[in-house]
């Protein structure tokens, strides 16, 4: 099953606008990321958020994180055209031994219109 | 992409034949990692390697079997390619820091089993 599950599933905004994406997740985590992927390429890191942490800014990028909901925001503040493209979520769990791998949502398509 | 490499970007192929994909790194990361993503379903990991041979499975590794004797290659094989083995593979390192699993996609491979 799906650690990380991100809504809406398609969002079409106009430049300028604000973008918000969520994730929610099923198991306590180590931490919280969040990737890019344009149309054809690989995925490319935005952030990462840590359980113990709650809000972290990069640049037009906030991402939150609410434990006790078992969930993430990422807001795309002023969005340009250039932000089209899949965002995912990936969660890191608490091993219970060994090595901990991250575990991807299904992905929210952004569309951002001139 | 962080130096990492993926051959052959595309690739065709009959059922039951076998394929080996090569993800190349140039940066001597310890952890590599090859997803699937299919529509649907996001990214699912396959097998990882945390050094030089060791490996171990992950979510979808029926089918695929993987090798690194060198810490700059990682190999994913199916051994007799079947119809729903179609997808595009990722490759993925992750550095070393701590806890966290921040990763690094490779461009990946779009492989199609007729």
């Amino acid at each position: 099953s799906q650690q990380g599950e991100e809504d809406p599933q398609a969002l079409s905004i106009q430049e300028g606008e604000n973008a918000t994406m969520n994730c929610s997740y099923k198991t306590s985590i180590n931490n919280l990321q969040w990737y890019r992927q344009n149309s054809g390429r690989g995925l490319v890191h935005l952030i990462l958020i840590r359980s113990n942490e709650r809000e972290k800014h990069s640049g037009r990028l906030r991402v939150t994180l609410d434990t006790s909901k078992k969930s993430s925001s990422l807001l795309i503040t002023a969005s340009r055209a250039a932000d089209t493209a899949s965002y995912f979520c990936a969660t890191l769990l608490l091993p219970n031994s060994g090595y901990s791998t991250l575990t991807f949502g299904k992905g929210t398509m952004l569309l951002v219109s001139p | 992409d962080a130096g990492i490499t993926q051959s052959p970007r595309h690739k065709v192929t009959e059922t039951g034949t076998p394929v080996t994909l090569r993800c190349h790194q140039t940066e001597n990361h310890r952890y590599m990692y090859w997803y699937r993503q299919d529509p649907g379903h996001g990214l699912r990991l396959i097998h990882y390697s945390y050094g030089v041979k060791d490996t171990d499975k992950g979510e979808v590794s029926d089918g695929y079997s993987v090798s690194r004797s060198k810490t700059e290659d990682f190999l994913l094989t199916l051994e007799s390619a079947t119809s729903s083995q179609t997808s595009v593979y990722f490759c993925a390192i992750s550095e070393t820091r701590g806890s966290y699993n921040e990763q690094f996609f490779g461009p990946g491979t779009r492989l199609t089993v007729l």
